[in-house]
């Protein structure tokens, strides 16, 4: 049973565009929800996070949306360019600052920014 | 570079054998995890260690297995391998037990023959 569900599975945006990736979770335990970027032939590396007592998070470029009563959350990657091509996952955990802190992940979204 | 140091980064080898994977976390980190990617699966959690004790279980096969030594690294063992093991197998720490970022590292692409 898949907990988190990322759609979509690729995506093409033009260079200076709006990229945007969402993700909907069942589990309403999860209380940690991070985004990671994976280039391909390397680890995934953090984004940025967002907890669900806030409902939008930025940080430069990237920007978290977060609907708690729908069990969404997005990704949206403003003026995107083509270094920001790579994979993109969604995660969930629960028990967040409690024993253990195993990331549930989105499928991954595969982004193309076109120059 | 994330920190996290992952050996040996590719490994090729036959169905049925052994092998064991090592994982050396961030200066600092009492938390490592291990996942497995796979086209079909995706990044799925298989194990998490914490200051030398098992904390979380994922999907992880009867087959592998892990531990955390006194200096923190972690080595995970896979055995009677077969064909559909072949994947890229993370391993990611954090400081934290639960809830802090983890930064994962560079992988160890395992290849069944």
């Amino acid at each position: 049973q898949q907990q988190v569900k990322q759609s979509p599975q690729s995506l093409i945006v033009q260079k200076g565009g709006i990229s945007i990736i969402n993700c909907a979770y069942e589990n309403t335990a999860f209380d940690y929800f991070p985004w990671y970027q994976q280039f391909p032939g390397k680890g995934p590396a953090l984004l940025i996070a967002i907890r669900p007592d806030v409902s939008e998070k930025k940080e430069g470029r990237f920007t978290i949306s977060f609907n708690k009563s729908a069990k969404q959350f997005s990704l949206h990657i403003m003026d995107s360019q083509p270094g920001d091509s790579a994979t993109y996952f969604c995660a969930a955990s629960k028990d967040y600052g409690g024993s253990q802190g195993n990331l549930i992940f989105g499928k991954g979204t595969k982004l193309s920014v076109k120059p | 570079d994330s920190g996290v140091t992952q050996t040996p980064k590719h490994l090729i080898t036959a169905t049925g054998q052994r092998v064991t994977l090592r994982c050396s976390p961030r200066s600092g980190d009492l938390s490592v995890y291990w996942y497995q990617q796979s086209l079909d699966q995706g990044l799925q959690f298989l194990i998490q260690y914490y200051n030398g004790e098992e904390r979380a279980k994922g999907n992880i096969l009867e087959r592998f297995s892990a531990q955390q030594f006194p200096d923190l690294h972690s080595e995970l063992n896979l055995s009677s391998l077969e064909l559909g093991d072949s994947a890229l197998y993370f391993c990611a720490s954090s400081v934290v037990l639960a809830g802090g970022t983890q930064y994962f590292g560079p992988g160890t692409r395992l290849l069944v023959l």
